[in-house]
């Protein structure tokens, strides 16, 4: 089966750096995503790495670790309207619909 | 272009009712999912369509089914409601061509089952 482990919980100031971790066992395993939802909302994509490295969009990044099974979504210059839930995601494929959604972790941005 | 739409946005059904969602996916894209969101279970796939064909299901009652037609739009079927149903349902689309699989959601339906 497939399973994806990241934090339920994050807090940090405007302004921060805020670091969200995914580390996944999936067969077949093709990409990583990265998705946000605000409250009440719809999950809206954020980023997406196939290969390993880094990739960055604007203030945010998000890293993949084929060997180690591990990623990360890097959040900076945090801003109030950053406070959602963001949620990783593996695809077996990409001509495949389906994604595998970690179950979340809400971040709480403070003044 | 428009994004993805689901209709109708809230819903309120007693036990034992059937419901119907329906999902039209952004033009030209081909593949439709559908998830549904609890707090305790976080987004859990159901099934997802490609040319009106049913490719992925995921581990749910036969009382969740789905179609989708020829002009991609799709609908999902909930018979014999539970109150364990009571989620926000979630339908994606994907043009799955390309190198990235990137699904975009609808606003979603919000199921209250009584």
């Amino acid at each position: 089966g497939q399973s994806l482990e990241q934090p339920s919980e994050v807090t940090a100031v405007e302004g921060a750096i805020v670091q969200i971790n995914c580390t996944y066992q999936t067969s077949g395993f093709y990409g990583l995503s990265w998705y946000q939802q605000h409250d009440g909302g719809a999950p809206t994509f954020l980023s997406y790495n196939a290969l390993d490295g880094l990739e960055e969009t604007g203030r945010f990044s998000s890293f993949l670790s084929r060997s180690d099974s591990y990623g990360y979504l890097l959040l900076q210059e945090l801003q109030m309207k950053d406070s959602a839930s963001y949620f990783c995601a593996v695809s077996r494929g990409s001509t495949l619909g389906r994604l595998y959604f970690g179950r979340g972790t809400q971040l709480t941005v403070w003044p | 272009k428009a994004g993805v739409t689901q209709t109708p946005r809230y819903l309120i059904k007693t036990r034992g009712q059937q419901v119907t969602l329906s999902c039209s996916p952004i033009s030209g894209h081909r593949s439709v999912s559908w998830y549904q969101q609890t707090p305790g279970q976080g987004l859990q796939f159901l099934f997802e369509y490609f040319s009106e064909t049913q490719r992925n299901k995921g581990n749910f009652p036969g009382r969740f089914s789905g179609r989708q037609f020829s002009n991609s739009r799709s609908e999902m079927n909930v018979s014999t409601l539970e109150l364990g149903d009571s989620a926000l349902y979630l339908c994606a689309s994907s043009s799955v061509a390309g190198d990235e699989n990137i699904q975009y959601f609808g606003a979603g339906t919000r199921l209250s089952v009584l």
